[in-house]
């Protein structure tokens, strides 16, 4: 399997403008996270589903992130506008959703908003 | 809230030496823990997988002990090898009880350096 495959793999944007990363988990995997990492906050769980749903979205800062995944095998996390401190390196992992084992991380997307 | 405490923050030792990575966390209710590896520009590997039942775990050089009622585990690294620099993560996660049963808290990590 080729893992969690995350692109793109580095985005630079300025502020104001829509930044789109996108997510393909394992298959099989029923469960998709998305985190984000930061010096100063370490990883943070933004969002998760199970089956396509989410279950958990407490971890969304606000308004200007939203989360989708429109079917098993494709998830996106989208920040409309974005600011220069949602610069990070976003992770999607994923899971076969039983809660004793490991899930998996994607290589992640270093976001730079200037 | 559950909180996950890393001591140190970064670890430089020789090669060959054995160490120790501490992890604590504030509340004891917890479903496992976790240690991942994550190496620069990269996502992270997990290592070990404890169950709350269960004291330790190990995998080659690698130990991971679980002391619930106190908050702590620790990784173990034995004849530490240049290839061990990473960062290492622990995480852990609660009851299936609570809600958001897969969610995982997350310290800061201990950044080892393995010196030749």
């Amino acid at each position: 399997d080729a893992g969690v495959i995350q692109s793109p793999r580095h985005e630079v944007t300025e502020m104001g403008q829509e930044v789109t990363l996108r997510c393909k988990p394992i298959s099989g995997h029923n469960s998709l996270f998305w985190y984000r990492q930061t010096m100063m906050r370490g990883l943070e769980l933004l969002i998760y589903f199970n089956n396509n749903v989410p279950i958990d979205d407490s971890g969304m800062p606000e308004d200007r992130f939203s989360a989708k995944m429109p079917n098993a095998s494709f998830s996106t996390l989208k920040i409309q506008p974005s600011e220069p401190r949602d610069s990070a390196v976003y992770f999607c992992a994923s899971s076969n959703g039983r809660g004793w084992e490991t899930q998996y991380f994607g290589p992640g997307t270093r976001l730079l908003v200037l | 809230k559950q909180e996950v405490t890393q001591i140190p923050a970064a670890l430089s030792v020789p090669e060959g030496e054995n160490l120790v990575l501490n992890c604590s966390f504030t509340d004891s209710a917890i479903y496992n823990l976790q240690w991942f590896r994550q190496d620069p520009g990269k996502g992270l590997t997990s290592l070990l997988l404890i169950q709350s039942s269960q004291r330790e775990q190990t995998s080659g050089r690698l130990n991971a002990s679980l002391d619930k009622s106190s908050g702590r585990s620790t990784l173990y690294i034995a004849a530490s090898q240049p290839g061990d620099s990473a960062t290492y993560l622990c995480a852990v996660r609660p009851p299936l009880t609570q809600g958001g049963s897969e969610k995982l808290v997350f310290g800061k990590g201990t950044k080892l350096t393995v010196n030749p």
